[in-house]
């Protein structure tokens, strides 16, 4: 099945500086690749997503890249703010019967300071 | 308003007591799924449902069971809990093909003594 690396587990930055988050899958069949955010005891909650015929997409202070030849996608926040601070989950997904299954990531703990 | 909804949020019992976690959403979504949440380990997924009567396994199905008989419900049924199944679960739903966008309910935090 599919397999989903991230990294860093931990990542702490100062308020103002960029954040980037790397994610890696195993299934060249993922044509999807979603990105969550997740406030504490909050629920996860989708902020970008990117689908396999597009190379990278922004959303304002959020960017996600993807190269499919290397199997990889990556978050990149801009500008950061202490309200971003959470955990963010990557996703791998490929249609299966006309749904998605994804495998996620095991999470990323951003904190930034003030 | 567009929600998914879990009850009970906070679940305490003892092993061996049967229980169930309720899952329910008004957005007509096709696909439904149950995922636990432990620390360090993100989202695994128990089970996923495709749509009414078609069910299917996730990454971790051992001792759940689900039941998709109408849209809007997907229960998680416990049969014989264990302290090893205490955890974080969410619910999720998504509208099926192209857009893929997981909504998930609030969570169940259930402990198993």
């Amino acid at each position: 099945g599919e397999n989903v690396e991230q990294h860093p587990s931990t990542l702490s930055v100062q308020e103002g500086d960029s954040a980037v988050i790397k994610c890696t899958y195993s299934d060249s069949a993922s044509n999807y690749f979603p990105w969550y955010k997740q406030e504490l005891g909050k629920r996860p909650q989708l902020i970008i997503d990117i689908r396999s015929n597009v190379g990278e997409k922004k959303d304002q202070r959020i960017a996600v890249t993807l190269n499919k030849t290397a199997k990889h996608f990556s978050l990149h926040i801009t500008e950061t703010q202490p309200e971003d601070s959470a955990v963010y989950f990557c996703a791998a997904s490929k249609a299966s019967g006309g749904s998605y299954i994804p495998t996620f990531g095991r999470g990323t703990s951003l904190i930034v300071h003030p | 308003e567009a929600q998914v909804t879990q009850n009970p949020r906070y679940l305490i019992t003892v092993t061996g007591k049967k229980l169930t976690v309720t899952c329910s959403q008004n957005m007509n979504h096709e696909y439904m799924s149950w995922y636990r949440q432990d620390p360090g380990l993100g989202l695994r997924q128990i089970y996923y449902s495709m749509n009414v009567e078609v069910t299917d396994k996730g990454d971790v199905p051992e001792g759940y069971k689900v039941s998709r008989k109408e849209k809007r419900n997907f229960p998680l049924i416990l049969e014989s809990p264990s302290p090893n199944q205490t955890s974080l679960y969410f619910c999720a739903s998504s509208p099926q093909g192209l857009t893929d966008t997981q909504y998930f309910g609030p969570g169940t935090r259930l402990t198993v003594l």
